[in-house]
């Protein structure tokens, strides 16, 4: 069975600090990955994800995420902190095998930009 | 994201009684799910479809039904409300086009009393 682990629920940063949400994985076979992000009262919206190729994904808002194999995470970075960044960020995972595979989500890491 | 809404955005039920939420996209999307969340549990899968005439539950699916009525319209029912039930439902869909990443509708906002 596939899983997501997010072992923060909460991450503060202090504006203009890089930050880092952490993400683990664990799949079968080759992962697809991704990350999400929750405003208050809104749905998730998509923000990067691996598929395949350079291990370095940008993602909007100047967020990106690395892709580490051998130590199967896909933790999400950005050099530089906004207080417009706070919100609920998920990660989530589904094996690459053929056909269905169901998408896995994280529980989420609550970011906290410190003005 | 405007391309998926929900309706109602929040509803208050009793014990009971039976309500339906309703799903609609014009993404154009083949593929739609029904998911659940709940705090510290991330989003749970109830139902998902991948077109009008394939319906499939997902980990969670007692107590609720669906129905795609349309390519763009997939509804959630819950049949006899429980305050378990109290959560936050999301509609999402994807396609062929969009590389596996699901749009995520704004969400329902459901108390069960």
């Amino acid at each position: 069975a596939q899983s997501v682990a997010q072992p923060e629920d909460q991450v503060n940063v202090a504006e203009g600090n890089p930050l880092t949400v952490k993400c683990t994985y664990s799949v079968s076979g080759n992962p697809y990955l991704f990350w999400y992000v929750q405003y208050p009262n809104r749905g998730l919206q998509f923000l990067l994800k691996y598929i395949t190729g350079d291990n370095l994904v940008k993602g909007s808002y100047g967020f990106e995420a690395e892709f580490n194999k051998s130590q199967t995470s896909f933790h999400l970075k950005k050099p530089s902190a906004l207080v417009s960044d706070s919100a609920l960020y998920f990660c989530a995972v589904r094996d690459k095998a053929g056909g269905y595979q169901k998408v896995t989500f994280g529980t989420g890491t609550k970011l906290q930009v410190i003005p | 994201d405007a391309d998926v809404t929900q309706t109602p955005r929040n509803r208050i039920t009793k014990t009971g009684k039976r309500i339906m939420l309703e799903c609609s996209q014009t993404k154009g999307h083949d593929r739609m799910y029904w998911y659940r969340q709940d705090p510290g549990l991330g989003l749970q899968l109830i139902y998902y479809s991948f077109d009008v005439k394939d319906i499939n539950k997902g980990e969670i699916s007692d107590g609720y039904s669906v129905s795609r009525q349309a390519q763009a319209k997939f509804s959630l029912s819950l049949e006899s409300a429980i305050p378990n039930q109290t959560a936050l439902y999301f509609c999402a869909t994807s396609g062929s086009t969009s590389g596996e990443t699901q749009y995520f509708g704004p969400g329902t906002r459901l108390l069960v009393l």
